[in-house]
């Protein structure tokens, strides 16, 4: 199973840009990316997903490498409401959470 | 569509008793996950279920713990003889294929 590591927590303030970046070494060629993001007593809830070069949806954007060893979350403009815990994942049929990055937006 | 539905939200026990955690998946989704996470940290994933069959067990610990899905009705994690370290909040997931997940709001069980 391939490992992810990523920052353990990280501060911005209100309407930066924010970048979060994952390292997936052992990342197998089947393997898709996936970013979820959670609040305090809520489940984890799905960002955004890819597999190669970059993906963007109405709420973030994702950059892969061509070696695919790593990833990088970015969250546009980001406000208050987005303070959260953000997981990366390498998913193959088994999805694994590690700690997240715990990401604090200052006013 | 209404999303995972999970029952009862929060749950006390007391230690040696029975913990039953019930998980309506969204219509459709035939695969469900169960996940459990301690205070600060991730989510530990526990068993991998399909209908009627479990696919992946191995994260759940090998005594007291089980869980179902069956043809009809909602999918049952289900906890014996409750002990104190059981004290969690217990995440589960459905989805329509084993990719994206979509989880519900969490049973969180404490043992008194």
């Amino acid at each position: 199973l391939a490992k992810t590591t990523q920052p353990i927590s990280m501060d911005s303030y209100e309407g930066q840009e924010v970048n979060i970046t994952c390292s997936h070494n052992n990342i197998a060629t089947n393997d898709y990316i996936t970013w979820y993001q959670q609040f305090p007593s809520q489940g984890p809830r799905f960002i955004i997903q890819g597999y190669k070069t970059k993906v963007t949806n109405e709420v973030a954007s994702l950059f892969i490498p061509a070696d695919r060893k790593s990833s990088t979350l970015s969250l546009p403009r980001v406000s208050l409401s987005d303070t959260a815990v953000y997981y990366c994942l390498v998913v193959d049929d088994k999805i694994i959470f590690g700690k997240g990055t715990r990401l604090h937006i200052l006013p | 569509n209404a999303g995972v539905m999970q029952n009862p939200r929060h749950l006390v026990r007391r230690r040696g008793q029975e913990a039953r955690l019930r998980c309506s998946p969204m219509k459709g989704h035939s695969h469900v996950y169960w996940y459990r996470q301690l205070p600060e940290e991730g989510l530990k994933f526990m068993v991998y279920l399909q209908k009627e069959n479990i696919i992946d067990e191995s994260g759940m610990p090998k005594e007291r713990f089980s869980a179902e899905f069956p043809k009809e009705g909602p999918s049952i994690l289900r906890i014996q003889q409750v002990v104190r370290g059981d004290s969690a909040a217990y995440f589960c997931a459905s989805s329509p294929s084993s990719y994206e997940q979509y989880f519900g709001p969490g049973t969180r069980l404490t043992v008194t």
